[in-house]
């Protein structure tokens, strides 16, 4: 079975920039989440997908941050324009119908903004 | 939503040791999963244990839901054991919170 996919795996760019991110679960898993982690500490939810619908986006900078899952499967995560303190890890995780499956990760977008 | 606090902070072994490491909760989980991120960022799962116990080769891991602790156990540490130990855990308001996590070093 496929794991969790992400790419790209590495990005640089500019302060006030734009970025996206693309996640592709595990085949057949309802539910999608996207973490930030900042270095040195753990992650943190940013939005919750069930299907295509959106379960909880309390942690999301809406301001500059935007996710979609268009079709209930592979989704998008992305910044404009991006700011220093978004320089991260973006891992995108799944599981197979809710939040309290065991969840499995992808390996992660690291992001670096100058 | 649950608060999840991991303990100890930090951790210093050689290599042959053994170890514990705790993970508590504030409130009834549902969810409860200890994750490895390995020195490349890789979360890596161990155990999806909401109650009970289970193992698997030299780590095994219990929950005591109703003293709303985990903890997981490492034996015959060896250096690729290294990294940080994550516990995650979310309750009925369906929110996953993870724990800050345990920085482990083990030794040759």
């Amino acid at each position: 079975e496929a794991g969790v996919a992400q790419s790209p795996r590495y990005k640089i760019i500019e302060k006030r920039q734009s970025v996206a991110f693309w996640c592709n679960p595990i085949s057949g898993h309802a539910t999608l989440y996207w973490y930030q982690q900042i270095l040195g500490q753990g992650p943190k939810l940013l939005i919750q997908f069930q299907n295509n619908g959106v379960v909880d986006d309390s942690q999301l900078p809406k301001d500059r941050f935007s996710a979609e899952r268009l079709k209930g499967v592979d989704s998008t995560l992305k910044i404009q324009p991006a700011k220093l303190e978004d320089s991260a890890v973006y891992l995108c995780a799944s599981s197979s119908y809710c939040f309290y499956n065991e969840q499995f990760f992808g390996p992660g977008t690291r992001l670096t903004v100058l | 939503g649950i608060q999840v606090e991991q303990s100890p902070p930090d951790l210093i072994l050689q290599e042959g040791a053994n170890s514990t490491l705790r993970c508590n909760f504030s409130d009834s989980v549902n969810n409860l999963q200890w994750f490895h991120q390995n020195p490349w960022g890789q979360l890596i799962n161990l155990f999806y244990i909401p109650s009970g116990t289970k193992q698997n080769g030299r780590l095994s891991a219990t929950t005591v839901a109703t003293e709303r602790y985990s903890l997981l156990y490492i034996s015959s540490s060896q250096t690729t054991d290294s990294g940080v130990y994550f516990c995650i855990s979310g309750g009925s308001n369906y929110k996953l919170t993870f724990g800050k996590g345990t920085l482990l070093t083990v030794n040759p």
